[in-house]
């Protein structure tokens, strides 16, 4: 399966900054996904990225709280913009490299926002 | 919103098998049913799939009904290690590659 760098694994932010979660595959991938899990509770999907368009974003996800960047196959940033105490959250990101694969997820971004 | 039933929780004694249970009444024929767990604090590890024939890899087995409506993941031998939130997906169809979590089951192995 495809092997999945994110960074950093964890951070504290002071609330009204942002923070950038980077995402390095080590194969080249159609899609990446990013996720959020809040404390307690199970995955949510916060948006799809195509490498050479824009993020497709979930409902109650949009650009300007949580941009998405993909500048190539192996890469991509999740900012999470003017933070706030909710968002605090382990996030992460997510491939398939192929229709017989599974989905491979990175080890977290656990973010506390004070 | 998830298309998967599963029980809040469980649990198995050491040694012995592990059998978990999902629901996905309305589930499309071209859809694969996935396996996930999540060990306390990681990301969640891919564990089996199936479209409708039982599978079977290292580290699992997977039945799934005739008529697609139910399956069940077998963990044979559970360990300790087992221990995890265990996730029923259904993949969406129309060319969206998303997994949609529902809230799963938490295994507990106990000694």
């Amino acid at each position: 399966s495809a092997v999945i760098s994110q960074k950093p694994s964890r951070d504290i932010c002071q609330r009204g900054t942002s923070l950038t979660i980077q995402c390095q595959v080590d194969s080249q991938v159609t899609m990446m996904f990013w996720y959020r899990q809040q404390p307690g509770q199970s995955l949510t999907l916060i948006a799809t990225a195509n490498q050479g368009s824009e993020a497709t974003y979930e409902s109650g996800f949009v650009i300007d709280k949580f941009p998405i960047s993909r500048p190539n196959l192996t890469f991509s940033t999740l900012t999470v913009s003017n933070m706030s105490p909710e968002d605090s959250s382990i996030y992460l990101c997510s491939v398939r490299r192929g229709r017989l694969y599974g989905y491979t997820f990175g080890s977290g971004t656990r973010l506390t926002v004070v | 919103d998830a298309k998967t039933t599963q029980p809040t929780s469980m649990d198995c004694a050491e040694g012995r098998a592990a059998n978990l249970p999902c629901n996905h009444s309305t589930i499309s024929g071209n859809e694969y049913v996935y396996w996930y767990r999540q060990i306390h604090s990681q990301g969640p590890q891919y564990i089996i799939h199936g479209l409708k024939n039982n599978e079977t890899n290292e580290m699992a087995s997977l039945i799934i009904t005739e008529d697609r409506k139910s399956s069940t993941l077998i963990l044979p031998h559970a360990t300790l290690r087992d221990t995890a939130v265990y996730y029923c997906i259904v993949r969406l169809q129309g060319g969206s590659e998303k997994l949609v979590f529902g809230k799963g089951t938490k295994l507990t192995v106990n000694p």
